[in-house]
């Protein structure tokens, strides 16, 4: 069965590093996700990784994967007050239909509070 | 940028009432989902669907909620008989294509209270 996991809550001050770190159960996944929710707003796709790579960097963030451990993290530099929100880890996989659709799978959010 | 819009952003309704969340998908999107977040749990996938039926249904997804895609625009998710336990928060979201490579956009959510 799937299931990801994430802590809940993760307090920084502005300049700092932050890192979100998640868990997941299926290896069968192909991508993991990074989704980033501001208040008032729907789900945002940040970042993803695919399940053949170790890490990915794209500006200021960086998302390391370790399969063997199926432990995924992302890494924010230099943090700013505007990176306050909800961050969702996910993983897609395959229906048991076989029909060729997908399923997101989410974490229950790592809600970042930047301090000034 | 295009986006996915949902209406209303809070609903208020009362226990056995019949709700319709309303949903405006990307405009050149063909996929279609709803999920929903209860307070304090995890997002959850309820329904998808594609070519004007369901693709794939969770086990949430049971005999009093329906999907419709009613003109060429809206995408809309009803609650026959609502519960208590149907407070949450709903997503709508869209998709070109099928499959990990295609990004699913997320609207804002409509807050559904069921008192």
């Amino acid at each position: 069965g799937e299931d990801v996991e994430q802590s809940l809550f993760l307090s920084v001050r502005e300049g700092d590093s932050s890192v979100i770190n998640c868990t997941y159960t299926d290896s069968s996944s192909t991508y993991l996700y990074w989704y980033k929710q501001e208040p008032g707003a729907g789900l945002q796709l940040l970042t993803y990784i695919f399940s053949n790579m170790d890490m990915k960097q794209d500006q200021r963030l960086t998302v390391l994967l370790n399969k063997k451990d199926k432990h995924l993290s992302l890494r924010i530099a230099d943090t700013q007050t505007g990176d306050s929100a909800i961050y969702f880890c996910a993983e897609i996989l395959p229906f048991n239909s076989g029909a060729g659709s997908y399923q997101l799978t989410f974490g229950k959010g790592t809600k970042l509070s930047v301090i000034p | 940028e295009p986006e996915v819009t949902q209406t209303p952003s809070h609903q208020v309704t009362q226990m056995g009432q019949e709700v319709i969340l309303r949903c405006v998908p990307i405009s050149n999107h063909l996929y279609f989902y709803w999920y929903r977040q209860i307070l304090g749990q995890k997002v959850e996938f309820l329904v998808s669907f594609y070519n004007n039926e369901i693709s794939e249904k969770s086990e949430i997804f049971d005999d009093q909620f329906s999907v419709e895609r009613p003109d060429g625009s809206n995408f809309t998710l009803k609650i026959r008989s609502t519960k208590l336990e149907d407070s949450a928060m709903y997503f709508c979201a869209s998709s070109a294509s099928r499959g990990p490579r295609y990004e699913q956009y997320f609207g804002p959510g409509t807050r559904l209270t069921v008192t």
